[in-house]
């Protein structure tokens, strides 16, 4: 059972504009949500977080929007740039101390010159 | 420089082989975490430590175990019992408790034949 989705596998958009990947989830527990960027044989890198209290949280060129009526989640890359490409993962944590973190899929976003 | 690592890089085995992959972090953090990546999916949890000598099964524990003996290391052995072994592992730590992004390391790809 997929608690995180991500349905695009990929996303193409052109150098400049802007790049919106989106991740739902199933799991009304969950309070915390991130995006990692992810570049082939590395590991992932934390790009931004937001917690169940806020419904934006921005970052320089990207913003995540919550919408936890829907359970679904956004991240906004604006102007993407082709250091952007990469697969982009969402992930989400029911709180708690574990820390445990449930990832999607991934979509692979290519930014064109 | 503050940062996990992970070594080696690449390994290859045979099957019916333990193997044991490295992880270590002076982050100081608590916490860590072991994930497996296959083509196309999401990052799996296999196992989770928060604390030193205390280590939690994650998703998909069978076939593999682990140590923690020591804060800043958490070894993954591989052993013959897992069905698939052929993946991109990942390692990753994180402070204890909510709202903690994890950090990652680079990962080892393991491939068995």
């Amino acid at each position: 059972d997929q608690q995180v989705k991500q349905n695009s596998p990929s996303l193409s958009v052109q150098e400049g504009r802007i790049s919106i990947l989106n991740c739902d989830y199933t799991n009304s527990m969950f309070d915390y949500f991130l995006w990692y960027k992810k570049y082939p044989a590395e590991g992932p890198t934390f790009l931004i977080s937001i917690s169940s209290i806020k419904d934006k949280n921005e970052d320089g060129r990207f913003t995540v929007f919550l919408n936890k009526s829907a359970k679904h989640l956004s991240l906004h890359i604006v102007p993407s740039q082709p250091g952007d490409s990469a697969v982009y993962f969402c992930a989400a944590s029911a709180g708690g101390n574990t820390g445990k973190l449930i990832f999607g899929q991934g979509t692979t976003l290519q930014v064109k010159p | 420089d503050g940062g996990i690592t992970q070594s080696p890089k690449y390994l290859f085995r045979k099957e019916g082989q333990n193997v044991t992959l490295s992880c270590e972090q002076n982050l100081n953090h608590d916490a860590m975490y072991w994930y497996r990546q296959d083509p196309g999916q999401g990052l799996r949890l296999i196992y989770y430590s928060q604390i030193v000598n205390d280590f939690q099964k994650g998703d998909i524990a069978e076939g593999y175990s682990v140590s923690r003996e020591k804060k800043e290391s958490f070894p993954l052995t591989v052993t013959s019992a897992q069905k698939n072994p052929t993946a991109f592992y990942l390692c990753a730590s994180s402070k204890t408790g909510p709202f903690y992004e994890q950090y990652f390391g680079p990962g080892t790809r393991l491939t068995v034949t």
